[in-house]
């Protein structure tokens, strides 16, 4: 299973809204990504997770806050957002790079996004 | 901390036609190189990588690329596109032992039938 899934696939929320996106992958990958992306834009890297612990946090406000349960999820909790924040919201994973599995080329898996709007 | 750089922003090309586009990057070491592809409304997809060895790298849907050292680069290229080919087109960037993965800019595609 080479799946990066993601709910849901679309949000719309207003600015006091409290809302929660989910990633999941079973790939048996240790490092979790969140991304942001504007239309026509590259992905931006918001969050990386690595062995479930937060391993680098771009600058990103504090109304989006970021999860690892477990080895297999991430959530990424949203709060107080402004109408700017709307993006598509890209999870991704891979092997850790120079963790226990150590990858030489650390090939990153996208889920197809979570499309969202703030009103 | 590595960077990566795509010069052509809008490529129109018609079917049958021959395809490169510039990927650049700028890092002082050992670096991995990837082509991804997103089209119309779908999830980012791999077209290739390059970590080391073969320069000439062979990718899916009949891509490949060329690393080419001297020059901090790996262009993609396809002999014959097609229609079905028309996406927007990111290089990325990240050094090994390190899980800070770096796009560039994207080039979008676009064959006319």
């Amino acid at each position: 299973d080479t799946e990066v899934t993601q709910t849901p696939k679309h949000l719309v929320m207003g600015m006091t809204n409290k809302k929660s996106l989910k990633c999941e992958q079973h790939m048996g990958h240790r490092a979790m990504y969140w991304y942001k992306q504007k239309a026509k834009k590259p992905p931006e890297l918001m969050f990386v997770y690595s062995y479930e612990k937060l391993s680098i946090n771009e600058s990103v406000p504090s109304r989006f806050s970021p999860e690892c349960p477990n080895s297999s999820l991430l959530n990424l909790h949203l709060h107080a957002l402004q109408p700017e924040d709307s993006a598509l919201y890209l999870c991704a994973s891979s092997k850790v790079a120079g963790g226990s599995y150590v990858s030489s080329y650390n090939e990153q898996f996208f889920g197809p996004g979570t499309r969202l709007t703030v009103l | 901390a590595q960077s990566v750089s795509q010069h052509n922003h809008h490529v129109i090309l018609s079917e049958a036609a021959s395809l490169e586009l510039g990927c650049n990057y700028s890092y002082g070491g050992t670096v991995n190189l990837f082509w991804y592809v997103q089209y119309p409304g779908q999830h980012l997809q791999l077209l290739l990588k390059y970590f080391s060895g073969d320069p000439l790298v062979k990718g899916i849907k009949g891509f490949e690329a060329e690393f080419i050292k001297s020059k901090f680069s790996l262009n993609l290229r396809k002999p014959s596109v097609q229609w079905s080919d028309t996406a927007e087109y990111f290089c990325a960037v990240n050094a090994p032992g390190n899980n800070d993965m770096r796009f560039g800019a994207g080039t979008r595609l676009t064959v006319k039938p």
